[in-house]
């Protein structure tokens, strides 16, 4: 069965990077994209940005362009996102999720990353 | 800045028919946005509900279903049940490799 596995809890300090991993399980890791959506406490769904896992081409949200890469290691299944220069604002659940790009949708999602920036 | 914009909330009564939408700032949702539509439960990550505009997603019961509805992407749910009582995003595909969430639709049943 398809799964999206992502890293733990991260406190960070203002200024500071953080990375999330989403290990891919239950399928072939280079036929579908992930993308990258961010949830602030008590607020909506925010969507990051995308990566094509067969080619490593990106595409980020005009919000977080400039401070986020991401990644993949295909030996490893695993997609990465590297944000940078973090403030409180960045405080938020973030989530992977598989992205089918024949229909621009998101099927399968990672259970979420918790990231706090104390202010 | 694309803005997608929802209901803020909506109440719908057990067994009773509620209808979401999620239109564009500046301009009409068409089957070119491949809609989607996703139920989040606090706690947990998204679920996906709908694809390409009407579609649903593999598990889904058929009392979810999603349309156009003049120019805006719709979803419908016809028959509620105490456990449909969730926030209801919508994501339209904006071309670029550009998806953008809706603002997010409480439900109370």
């Amino acid at each position: 069965q398809v799964q999206l596995v992502q890293s733990g809890a991260e406190v960070k300090k203002p200024g500071a990077s953080v990375k999330v991993s989403c290990k891919a399980s239950g399928y072939t890791f280079t036929t579908y994209g992930i993308s990258w959506v961010r949830q602030a406490p008590g607020q909506g769904l925010e969507w990051m940005g995308w990566i094509n896992i067969h080619n490593g081409n990106t595409k980020y949200a005009q919000k977080v362009q400039g401070r986020v890469t991401m990644t993949r290691d295909t030996s490893t299944s695993t997609a990465y996102m590297d944000l940078r220069s973090l403030t409180s604002d960045d405080t938020a659940v973030y989530f992977c999720a598989r992205d089918v790009g024949s229909t621009y949708h998101f099927d399968y999602w990672g259970q979420g990353t918790l990231v706090t920036v104390p202010s | 800045q694309t803005v997608v914009t929802q209901e803020p909330s909506f109440s719908v009564s057990p067994g009773g028919t509620v209808t979401l939408t999620c239109g564009l700032s500046s301009g009409s949702v068409s089957t070119s946005n491949y809609p989607s539509w996703y139920q989040q439960t606090p706690g947990q990550p998204p679920r996906t509900l709908i694809y390409s505009t009407n579609t649903r997603s593999s598990g889904v019961p058929d009392r979810f279903s999603g349309s156009i509805l003049g120019n805006k992407a719709a979803l419908t749910i016809t028959g509620a049940q105490a456990d449909d009582e969730s926030d209801y995003y919508c994501v339209l595909y904006m071309g670029s490799a550009i998806s953008v969430f809706g603002t997010g639709t409480q439900v109370t049943v």
